[in-house]
């Protein structure tokens, strides 16, 4: 069974950085693991989920909502299953859950979602 | 407001059949998926594309697309499916995932 870990979640001060980390297990192989466009996705309290980044299988292609772009970068490894999210100069607003997911949500739906990492941006 | 229109809220009586609906340009060409949600918990991929379904999500769940205008389809609803039903669809640039402002599902 596939399962997306994410750590890294914590109160930050705005404008200050944090990095999350994802971690899957459950792919047959480091191939099936490389098939499949990674994304993170938020959820503010209260509201519906927002997609935030993805990032293409082998790394070479990323995309950001426009609110993030320039402040969060989206990484991955594929040697360790793993996805990362950058966030550096941090606003009030980016204070959500922010969830690893399987798919880019276009080409193919998010059909695996890990449990989420709360992220508060709070003075 | 979202690019993806959902009614906020929807009831349902225990075995009967209900329709959520979410309206928006790019669903007459890229389709929906559909995501429930239950408290506390993240969501879960239970509709894709025309009328796909992951092989865990039970068989009472369907789909639909007419126009512009995709529908979930729950037949003989449980008192489990109650939760917070998302569509998603592209944005305007076709580029990108959106999600609606979902439709909270009640089981009576």
């Amino acid at each position: 069974e596939l399962t997306l870990v994410e750590s890294g979640g914590d109160l930050v001060q705005p404008g200050g950085s944090l990095t999350l980390s994802c971690g899957a297990s459950g792919f047959t192989s480091t191939s099936s693991w490389m098939s499949y466009w990674m994304s993170w996705v938020r959820q503010a309290p209260g509201k519906g989920p927002e997609w935030v980044a993805n990032i293409k299988q082998d790394g070479s292609e990323e995309n950001y909502l426009a609110s993030v772009k320039g402040r969060f970068t989206i990484t991955r490894d594929n040697a360790r299953n793993s996805v990362y999210l950058q966030m550096n100069s941090l606003r009030v607003e980016d204070t959500a859950i922010y969830y690893c997911v399987r798919g880019d949500g276009t080409s193919w739906p998010f059909d695996h979602w890990g449990q989420g990492t709360l992220v508060t941006v709070s003075s | 407001s979202s690019e993806l229109t959902q009614d906020p809220a929807v009831s349902v009586a225990l075995g009967q059949t209900v329709k959520i609906t979410c309206q928006g340009d790019s669903v007459r060409i890229y389709y929906a998926s559909w995501y429930q949600q239950r408290p506390g918990q993240a969501p879960v991929l239970v509709m894709y594309g025309k009328n796909n379904r992951p092989s865990e999500i039970p068989d009472r769940f369907s789909g639909s697309v007419s126009g512009n205008t995709a529908s979930l389809i729950i037949t003989g609803a449980q008192a489990e499916d109650e939760g917070i039903y998302y569509c998603s669809s592209r944005d305007s640039s076709a580029k990108h995932a959106v999600f609606g402002e979902g439709t909270r599902l009640t089981v009576l």
